[in-house]
């Protein structure tokens, strides 16, 4: 089975303060993306990346950025933390390999709380 | 441009009764893919089907069904004899296809919470 590991499940940060969340998946996926879930608004993609040190923008990607440096570990910054960045946050994975667009394979997810 | 619609934020049913949660979607692509996820109280966002535009037959699995209809750009899913555990978010996304190399980006609908009463 897939595994999609997220370094936390419950994260309070202040205002201000730079927050890394980590991710590492131990499928050789070639994709990993980066999503928040608000109440009402569903998940909106982040970030996301399809190669070592390939970056592409989601739909909302101000105030974050990423990195990966490993194909297995996907890293989101918050570069300063601000209260609107309270969230849920996901972390997938999906392979380019087998026909058509593969599923994508989801963390348990990290609730960050901005104080 | 892409879009999926769940217009019915929440349901709450009896267990044992049947539930359909609907999911409408928007594309220009002829090639695309559309999926359900689960979504149970822990957190985990589980996948449950992936369909192609190609294949309209409709799938069953268990007390899970799903109907795919190209002419109203549906793709609902079906619940039969529902139960407790079957309480979660359920979300239906599409992705457009690409070319070799895809990077698979879900457009997700907001979701419908389902709670299955004992």
């Amino acid at each position: 089975d897939v595994k999609v590991t997220q370094s936390s499940r419950y994260l309070v940060k202040r205002t201000g303060e730079k927050v890394f969340l980590e991710c590492v998946q131990d499928m050789d996926h070639e994709n990993m993306f980066w999503y928040r879930q608000d109440p009402g608004l569903g998940l909106r993609l982040i970030y996301f990346s399809y190669d070592v040190k390939m970056k592409e923008k989601g739909d909302i990607p101000e105030g974050y950025s990423v990195s990966r440096e490993k194909k297995e570990r996907f890293s989101l910054i918050l570069e300063s933390a601000s209260t609107n960045q309270t969230s849920m946050y996901l972390c997938a994975s999906s392979t380019v390999r087998g026909m058509g667009n593969q599923p994508q394979h989801f963390g348990d997810g990290t609730r960050l709380s901005i104080l | 441009a892409q879009k999926v619609t769940q217009a019915q934020t929440e349901i709450s049913v009896v267990e044992k009764e049947d539930v359909t949660l609907d999911c409408v979607y928007e594309t220009r692509d002829t090639t695309y893919y559309l999926f359900w996820y689960k979504q149970p109280p822990s957190g985990e966002l589980v996948f449950l089907i992936r369909r192609n535009s190609f294949d309209e037959q409709n799938e069953i699995s268990g007390r899970y069904s799903w109907n795919f209809q190209k002419s109203t750009s549906s793709f609902n899913f079906t619940i039969t004899a529902s139960q407790v555990v079957d309480s979660a978010v359920y979300f239906c996304a599409l992705s457009e296809a690409g070319g070799g190399g895809a990077t698979n980006k879900l457009i997700f609908g907001t979701g419908t919470l389902l709670a299955v009463q004992p």
